[in-house]
């Protein structure tokens, strides 16, 4: 069984840039939820999509926004990016069923 | 409003002995808690979880402890393996009309020497 797969492993943007973050759950699983790490901060929960709708928000800048497709992959844009953006950002998805999430190995975006 | 709070940032373990890793929440509504261990450049993975209906879980050298009315529950590794430093991250999960939120703590760096 696939684990929960991320693209692209690094990035680095430039500031005021654009970046999309893509992450494709485990099968079967149909929540879908975006944490970014920065050290010391811990994972920051930024949203959750189920069934291709948002349930739950974080509080970040509106420049954080997501989607989640039919076939459950989703995606995390950020705009107009700034230095502080800099972060492994993690997905993980889960079965509604239970409890627990799955995470892949994350996107380590850097600003410069 | 940090509901889960992990108040050491690090910790620092002799091999063989024990390691307590402790975390506190403040939402009575958590029906679930989580301890996650994660290595560098990667995610997170599961390690261990109890219910909220009891107090005590064990899975060979780990056993997590919930005190449910101080909101308190630690994490205690026998014994310690230099294999065992990373970060732990304690997490609560309130499962109520599907919603699947699972709410992280800062995490805490362990580090297990020879």
């Amino acid at each position: 069984k696939a684990g929960v797969t991320q693209t692209p492993r690094y990035l680095i943007k430039t500031r005021g840039q654009q970046v999309t973050l893509s992450c494709s759950p485990i099968s079967g699983h149909r929540s879908v939820s975006w944490y970014q790490q920065t050290p010391g901060q811990g994972l920051q929960f930024l949203f959750e999509y189920f069934s291709e709708t948002q349930r739950n928000k974080g509080n970040f800048p509106g420049r954080f926004s997501g989607r989640q497709f039919s076939n459950s992959r989703s995606e995390m844009n950020v705009s107009t990016l700034e230095l502080g953006d800099s972060a492994l950002y993690l997905c993980a998805s889960s079965n509604t069923e239970s409890y627990g999430y799955t995470f892949g190995s994350g996107t380590r975006l850097t600003v410069v | 409003d940090q509901q889960v709070k992990q108040n050491s940032p690090s910790l620092s373990v002799q091999e063989g002995r024990i390691s307590i890793l402790n975390c506190d929440y403040t939402n009575s509504m958590f029906d679930y808690f989580l301890w996650y261990k994660k290595y560098p450049a990667e995610g997170p993975t599961f390690l261990i979880s109890i219910s909220s209906i009891k107090d005590k879980n064990e899975d060979g050298r780990f056993t997590v402890f919930l005190n449910k009315s101080a909101k308190h529950l630690s994490l205690h590794i026998v014994p310690s393996q230099p294999g065992d430093s990373a970060v732990y991250f304690c997490a609560a999960q309130m499962f109520s009309g599907g919603y699947n939120k699972l709410i992280f703590g800062a995490g805490t760096r362990l580090a297990v020497h020879p």
